[in-house]
């Protein structure tokens, strides 16, 4: 079956420092895999993805995604955090055969001033 | 363009009553899904509908039951409410591109059932 683990409930970092929400997966043929962030009392944002093609995935509001088919992992990162970054982050994988998307139980990133 | 919209936006039922959450995008998206989302569990997906005229279970659709109206709206109907209904649902919408495209979300319907 696949599966997605974000091991951290929650993130904390100060603002200016890089930020790493983690993401592994579980599947088994090719990894569809995308981010998703949501804030406070709205629904869910696309952020990236990864399909095919260069493992560093560049998405909006300056995150990027590395993936790494070694370590069946998909980080989530920024080089610098904002505190308008805190919000809850999901990863999710896409099931074969259809656009159903099976997500991990979230990541809340908490970025301090 | 509003994307995708959902209505309400809260609702308290007792148990055993029914309601319908109604969602619409203006997207001409292909396919819809209908989400539910607990503290510490994710998105677990109830049911989604591939193109206008189909639809299919996802991982928890007891209790549940939908509608694809047409291409833009897709409801999802409680027959007698239960607690364990209690949660914010979601509505998604997809383009079918090579079944790769990106889900748009709904603001959400926060529902308690007492």
């Amino acid at each position: 079956a696949q599966s997605v683990a974000q091991p951290e409930d929650q993130v904390n970092v100060a603002e200016g420092n890089p930020l790493t929400v983690k993401c592994t997966y579980s599947v088994s043929g090719n990894p569809y895999l995308f981010w998703y962030v949501q804030y406070p009392n709205r629904g869910l944002q696309f952020l990236l993805k990864y399909i095919t093609g260069d493992n560093l995935v560049k998405g909006s509001y300056g995150f990027e995604a590395e993936f790494n088919k070694s370590q069946t992992s998909f980080h989530l990162k920024k080089p610098s955090a904002l505190v308008s970054d805190s919000a809850l982050y999901f990863c999710a994988l896409q099931d074969t055969g259809f656009q159903k998307l099976v997500f991990g139980t979230g990541t809340r990133l908490l970025v301090s001033p | 363009n509003a994307g995708v919209t959902q209505t309400p936006k809260f609702q308290v039922l007792k148990t055993g009553q029914s309601m319908t959450l109604q969602c619409a995008q203006d997207m001409n998206h292909n396919s819809m899904y209908w989400y539910r989302q607990d503290p510490g569990m994710g998105l677990r997906l109830i049911y989604y509908s591939a193109s206008e005229g189909t639809t299919d279970k996802g991982e928890v659709p007891n209790g549940y039951n939908v509608s694809r109206l047409n291409k833009r709206e897709f409801s999802l109907r409680l027959e007698s409410a239960a607690p364990s209904q209690t949660s914010v649902y979601f509505c998604a919408s997809s383009e079918e591109v090579a079944g790769l495209g990106e889900q748009y979300f709904g603001p959400g319907t926060r529902l308690t059932v007492t």
